[in-house]
């Protein structure tokens, strides 16, 4: 089954602690995405890589990091200097070349306790 | 800032009758367009994309495109309480990367 898979479902983090989300895809997609949503709001663009061992800022990058070592692989990690990381996390995929839609994962739901 | 406006609803209507969303965007360069629908809880699915003038449909969706006025739409035939969700409009900027707008709730009663 090709898809995009993001672990884990949920997650906890006490104030001050780092957390990395994961987001692996089968696609051979290109270009990978991270957004943010929070309720009642659109989706935000937190960081983007067109290609492996290259990304770029989004919208919202202050407080986050990503790395892409391999085109399957995207993690995100929230870090302590992110004020507000409460949200819906979603990963996303594309191919690359033309402007074409993007292919999420299910989700990770962020809560800071 | 390159914007993506939709209206924020909750847009009702009965089942069996047509359900009609819009989207207006900002950047005249914009070449590409999409509608996801997302469940509460869940995360957004593609349901119709669009790239040229007029109208394209899928089943019981229609989108409907006009560069000129910079607006896009999506009508749903016959709708269905299980259409009940968010529907998002998505454009894709001139780099290439998408934005979103903040979505349409549409409740569809039985």
């Amino acid at each position: 089954d090709g898809g995009i898979t993001q672990s884990p479902k949920y997650l906890f983090r006490k104030e001050g602690q780092n957390v990395t989300l994961s987001c692996e895809q089968n696609l051979n997609h290109d270009a990978m995405y991270w957004y943010r949503q929070d309720p009642g709001q659109g989706l935000r663009l937190i960081y983007y890589s067109q290609i492996v061992n290259d990304f770029q800022k989004g919208d919202i990058a202050e407080g986050y990091s990503v790395s892409r070592e391999k085109k399957e692989s995207f993690p995100l990690t929230v870090t302590s200097a992110q004020k507000n990381p409460t949200a819906f996390y979603l990963c996303a995929s594309s191919p690359s070349g033309t402007p074409s839609a993007a292919f999420f994962g299910q989700g990770t739901r962020l809560t800071v306790v | 800032q390159k914007e993506v406006e939709q209206n924020s609803g909750p847009l009702s209507v009965p089942e069996g009758a047509i359900a009609s969303l819009n989207c207006t965007y900002s950047d005249r360069g914009s070449q590409s367009f999409f509608w996801y629908r997302q469940y509460s809880g869940k995360s957004p699915e593609l349901i119709m994309s669009i790239y040229s003038n007029g109208d394209k449909e899928d089943g019981r969706f229609t989108a409907q495109l006009n560069k000129a006025s910079q607006y896009v739409s999506l009508l749903i035939r016959d709708s269905q309480p299980s259409d009940s969700a968010t529907y998002l409009c998505a454009v894709t900027e001139s780099q290439g990367n998408l934005i979103f707008g903040k979505g349409t709730k549409l409740s569809v009663k039985p």
